[in-house]
């Protein structure tokens, strides 16, 4: 299964907007994007998800480039407790003989200072 | 609303050995996964369970790997024998809505084999 690519880490300063790059240039016109986060010792945690329109909800906001060869979450403001791992994920639709499934990549680990 | 349960949180265990992990999904929850998350890396998908139904195990090590959800609820994995390279978090998640695919995470169990 192709994974999406993101760079290992990232740093960020306290209260600035932090934006977190992701390629997916072999998805399928099918496969939506989703952003989850994994805090140090517990579980990935789910964040946005999208398919061709930009998003936003209450915690981020999601690019989606025109080609969905590529998107970018947008913190607005980062916080200490925005430092984790996140995952830019492949999400594949059900079929008739599979469950839709989240494709992990390596994550970005982003670090927030104060 | 109470989360993915998941038990024990750590287990160690000789190779050769064998060991269960418990996980209860959120109530109401149709679809339950489990995932192995070797140190460094994002999650990998081993089993995925509708109602009390697999479906899809490919990338389940069914040697040595057992899964089981009889009553549609809980679940229970199991590895027997252990081998040194299963040492990993396994991560239990569940979704009502196997469309939009938003999993809510279990905290997962840390297995170390020696």
């Amino acid at each position: 299964d192709a994974k999406t690519t993101q760079p290992n880490s990232m740093e960020s300063n306290e209260e600035e907007p932090v934006h977190l790059p992701c390629n997916h240039s072999t998805i399928s016109g099918t496969d939506y994007i989703h952003w989850y986060r994994q805090l140090p010792s517990q579980g990935p945690e789910y964040v946005i998800h999208g398919l061709t329109s930009n998003v936003n909800n209450r915690m981020a906001s999601l690019a989606i480039a025109e080609d969905r060869k590529s998107s970018t979450l947008i913190l607005h403001r980062a916080t200490l407790r925005d430092a984790a791992v996140y995952y830019c994920i492949r999400a594949t639709l059900p079929t008739y003989n599979q469950g839709g499934k989240l494709i992990f990549g390596q994550g970005t680990e982003l670090s927030v200072k104060p | 609303e109470a989360g993915v349960a998941q038990s024990p949180r750590y287990k160690i265990i000789e190779k050769r050995q064998s060991v269960a992990f418990w996980c209860n999904p959120i109530s109401g929850h149709a679809t339950l996964y489990w995932y192995q998350q070797i140190l460094g890396q994002g999650p990998k998908l081993l089993i995925q369970f509708q109602n009390n139904g697999v479906v899809d195990d490919s990338q389940l090590p069914k040697d040595r790997f057992s899964a089981e959800r009889l009553k549609g609820v809980d679940s229970t994995l199991k590895i027997q024998p252990a081998k040194l390279e299963d040492s990993a978090v396994y991560l239990c998640a569940s979704s009502s809505d196997s469309f939009k695919n938003i999993q809510y995470f279990g905290a997962g169990t840390r297995l170390s084999v020696l």
